[in-house]
Order: structure tokens, then C-alpha cells, then sequence
């Protein structure tokens, strides 16, 4: 079974600090795919980053970076220097490669407010 | 390049009623899935096309079904509607059957009363 834990429900900071969002899942697939989506208040949610379960290397784009770790099932997210415009909810998801290909499965989400 | 595109954007039903929703896929892409999303959770996957079939299902009743045109877009039907159906449906376009990238759309506010 495939399995997203986000923990922090909710986070607020100010603007300019930085925040990470925490990601921990389950699977018993060997090979995998771990997604992080921003979902803004209209709705939609839009894509962030793909890892492959064979790469661990951790990857920086812009003021978003991303920390995998198999060893503690994780997959963390970090914002840096925060914005007003990063207030959205964060979802981390995970697929397998197993008989549920394709199929994403999400985390409850954690509600980011960035205050000016 | 268009981006995945949904209608209706909100809908009112009454419990009983039936509804279809509808999905074009992003420019290129062959694969349709689609989620359900209540207020305050994380989408649950419903299901997902390719080559006009059926691939995987998750858990949902019957009451859900589905299709896909040969120009790839999708239709959502739900049947005999419940106040629980209540929910944002996000329908997500990907290139193939395998894992990649799945863009979403901005989603179908699906209200019972």
C-alpha cells in the first residue's frame, strides 16, 4: 500500500524566512515516484517537481529545494526566503511502479500562509 | 499550448440527480486521470484512461464511471448523486501510461444539496 504522511497541517511565517515542509511515506514498491504540487486558492494544482526513487540527489530550483532521503522515507520541502505569493497548500504525493502505475497518491496537504 | 481545461467550472445538484463532468487534456498529452477532492483533504484518485480504456480504478462505487473520446478528452459521470459527492474534481492529463508529470486542471466545485 502506498501511503503520504504530511504532518504540519498548517504553518505561518513572515516574509524572507525560510520554511520546510516535511513529507513521509510508505511504500513496497522498490522503485517509486515522489511529486511535490502547490495548490493556490484557485484550485488548481500545479506541479512542482518529480524524484525517482533511484535518485537521491537533492535539488535546488531558485528558492525551492528538495531533500530526499531513503533511509527515513522522507521528502522534504524548503522554501527560501519566503514570499506573500508562496501562500498556497502543499501537497507531497507518491506513485509505485507496481499494479498501481500512474496512479498518484496524496498527502492531506500542509496550508502555508506567508504574511508581509 | 493549452493547458488542461474542465467544465463546468461549479455545479449544483440534488441528491439523486446525475452529473457528467468534463476534461480536455493538455496539448500531446493521451492519458486522463481523475481525482476527488474534499474540502480540506488531499485528492483521492478515482480513475484513469488511456486508449480509451479504463486503466486502474480506485476506490470508489460504481456510481462513478467514465469514458474517453479519440481525441483523448474525458468525461466524468456520477450517478444517483449523494450530499458526499460533494467535492472539487480535478482532472489531471499525463503523456503515456507510465509515471510522469500529471497537470491538472482548475477543477469542477461539485455541490449537492
Amino acid at each position: 500500500a502506498q501511503k503520504v504522511t504530511q504532518a504540519q497541517t498548517e504553518i505561518s511565517v513572515v516574509e524572507k524566512e525560510d520554511v520546510t515542509l516535511d513529507c513521509v511515506y510508505e511504500t513496497r514498491d522498490t522503485t517509486y515516484y515522489l511529486f511535490w504540487y502547490k495548490q493556490p486558492p484557485s484550485g488548481e494544482l500545479v506541479f512542482l517537481i518529480r524524484r525517482n526513487s533511484f535518485d537521491e540527489q537533492n535539488e535546488i530550483s531558485g528558492r525551492y529545494s528538495w531533500n530526499f532521503q531513503k533511509s527515513t522515507s522522507s521528502f522534504n520541502f524548503t522554501i527560501t526566503a519566503s514570499q506573500v505569493v508562496d501562500s498556497a497548500v502543499y501537497f507531497c504525493a507518491l506513485s509505485g511502479r507496481g499494479s498501481t502505475l500512474g496512479r498518484l497518491y496524496f498527502g492531506r496537504g500542509t496550508q502555508l500562509t506567508v504574511w508581509p | 499550448d493549452a493547458g488542461v481545461t474542465q467544465s463546468p467550472t461549479h455545479l449544483i445538484k440534488t441528491r439523486g440527480q446525475q452529473v457528467t463532468l468534463r476534461c480536455s487534456p493538455k496539448s500531446g498529452h493521451d492519458t486522463v486521470s481523475w481525482y476527488q477532492q474534499a474540502l480540506g483533504q488531499g485528492p483521492q484518485f478515482i480513475f484513469q484512461y488511456y486508449e480509451e480504456e479504463e486503466r486502474q480504478r480506485g476506490n470508489f462505487p460504481d456510481r462513478f464511471s467514465g469514458h474517453q473520446f479519440p481525441n483523448y478528452s474525458s468525461e466524468l459521470n456520477v450517478n444517483a448523486l449523494l450530499l458526499g459527492d460533494s467535492a472539487l474534481y480535478l482532472c489531471a492529463s499525463s503523456s503515456g501510461e507510465g509515471v510522469y508529470e500529471q497537470y491538472f486542471g482548475p477543477g469542477t466545485r461539485l455541490t449537492v444539496t
